[in-house]
């Protein structure tokens, strides 16, 4: 079974400073794509980002951007310029052409400080 | 307009009562899912329905039981609830498997 780890319950920054959130998974697939949501206190989730595992290139949306480390099984998330509206829980996730399934990992709580 | 609903926001029930969680989405999505959030904010999936059809059923208590009479609906109904049953359950969908999941903003079900 597929599974994805984020080893960072807890993380805070400063306002505009930059942070990184990390991600493992591990799977036999070759076929599949990872993403990155953010759950604010208003409890609703919202993508944040979406890679696909075939690409080298790493994806960035504004002023979020991945680490993609395919064999290394990797998959951060940089935010820079860290604003006070992303204080929110991230939750890493992974789905493969297999199990059509979405798998989140426990995700990290970040608070971003004035 | 949302593009998936779910109904209630929030639900209070007592232990041992039955009750139902309606989800719609307006976006055309083929597969819709019911994930469960427990008290220590892991999501975990339930099931997916994929053109009426269950795809997936994850070894979650047969109290719990999805139903959809229609594409754009996915309701998940509870049988005897248990105090454990507390969580916040979210419905989703997506186009297709390696798209993005849409997600409705969850209902807080809490069992006393």
């Amino acid at each position: 079974a597929q599974t994805v780890t984020q080893s960072q319950p807890e993380m805070s920054v400063q306002e505009a400073e930059t942070v990184t959130l990390s991600c493992t998974y591990d799977t036999s697939e070759n076929n599949y794509y990872l993403f990155w949501y953010k759950q604010p206190p208003s409890r609703q989730m919202i993508l944040v980002i979406r890679q696909e595992a075939y690409k080298q290139q790493n994806a960035t949306e504004n002023r979020f951007s991945v680490n993609f480390q395919k064999a290394a099984k990797s998959f951060s998330l940089k935010i820079s310029d860290s604003q006070l509206g992303d204080t929110a829980m991230y939750f890493c996730a992974f789905v493969d052409h297999n199990n059509n399934d979405m798998r989140f990992g426990a995700g990290t709580r970040l608070t971003v400080k004035p | 307009d949302t593009a998936v609903s779910q109904t209630p926001k929030y639900l209070v029930t007592q232990m041992g009562n039955d009750k139902s969680i309606k989800c719609e989405q307006n976006l055309g999505h083929d597969t819709m899912y019911w994930y469960k959030q427990d008290s220590k904010k892991f999501l975990k999936i339930m099931f997916s329905y994929n053109n009426k059809e269950l795809i997936i059923n994850e070894t979650v208590p047969n109290r719990f039981s999805p139903k959809s009479p229609d594409k754009a609906h996915l309701n998940l109904h509870i049988n005897s609830l248990e105090l454990g049953d507390s969580a916040v359950y979210f419905c989703a969908s997506s186009q297709d498997w390696d798209e993005k999941l849409f997600f409705g903003s969850g209902t807080q079900l809490s069992v006393l």
